[in-house]
């Protein structure tokens, strides 16, 4: 079965501490895996999308890497702005979209 | 370019009242999907369209159904409202299988 796994279910840094956040899967053959960023009454923005183990894709505090497994979004020096939900998906056999249940980021100034 | 754009953004609806969500894309999407979202979890798919005239049941179809008889539009029927469907409802589109979904801005939903 098809399965997206996100940790941790909440997170709290302070401005400028950096950290990761993991996503693991299990799906057969790999389609895609997304990364999107949800703001409290918003729908899911979409960050990144990695194809294949050893991918990396950057957008300025954020980078997003894949392996065999699972996939880290690294944010680097988080900024307040930075605070959201995360949320990690593969694409399924339907080609829809599979989601783990997301990762809230909080940055203290 | 608006993107995916969904009516209403809030509802209260009555046990056993019927509702249609709307969404319209001006991306020229052949994919369409509807996604519902609850406390804690993890969007579930609800319906999908992989074009006008096609569509197909997801993960949690029941209580729900959909029309696809155009590529811009694909509503989400509510026969029967139930509490169990208060929830915060999603549609999407991609371009292609693979690619990356757009989504609206919700519609959130309560029934009681």
């Amino acid at each position: 079965e098809d399965q997206v796994t996100q940790s941790p279910e909440a997170l709290r840094l302070q401005e400028g501490e950096s950290s990761s956040l993991n996503c693991s899967y299990t799906v057969s053959g790999l389609r895609g895996l997304f990364w999107y960023r949800q703001d409290p009454g918003k729908g899911p923005e979409f960050l990144f999308t990695l194809y294949s183990a050893g991918e990396e894709k950057e957008k300025e505090r954020l980078k997003a890497t894949l392996t065999k497994k699972e996939s880290f979004l690294h944010i680097t020096a988080p900024k307040p702005e930075d605070s959201a939900t995360y949320l990690c998906a593969v694409r399924g056999s339907q080609g829809n979209l599979i989601f783990g249940k997301g990762t809230k980021l909080s940055v203290k100034p | 370019n608006a993107g995916v754009t969904q009516t209403p953004k809030f509802r209260i609806l009555k046990i056993g009242q019927s509702m249609t969500l709307q969404c319209t894309q001006d991306m020229n999407h052949n994919y369409m999907y509807w996604y519902r979202q609850d406390p804690g979890m993890g969007l579930k798919l609800i319906y999908y369209s992989v074009g006008a005239g096609i569509t197909d049941k997801g993960e949690v179809p029941n209580g729900y159904n959909v029309s696809r008889s155009t590529t811009e539009d694909f509503p989400l029927r509510l026969e029967l409202a139930a509490p169990s469907q208060t929830s915060v409802y999603f549609c999407a589109s991609t371009e292609a299988f693979n690619t990356e979904a757009f989504f609206g801005q919700g519609t959130r939903l309560t029934v009681v």
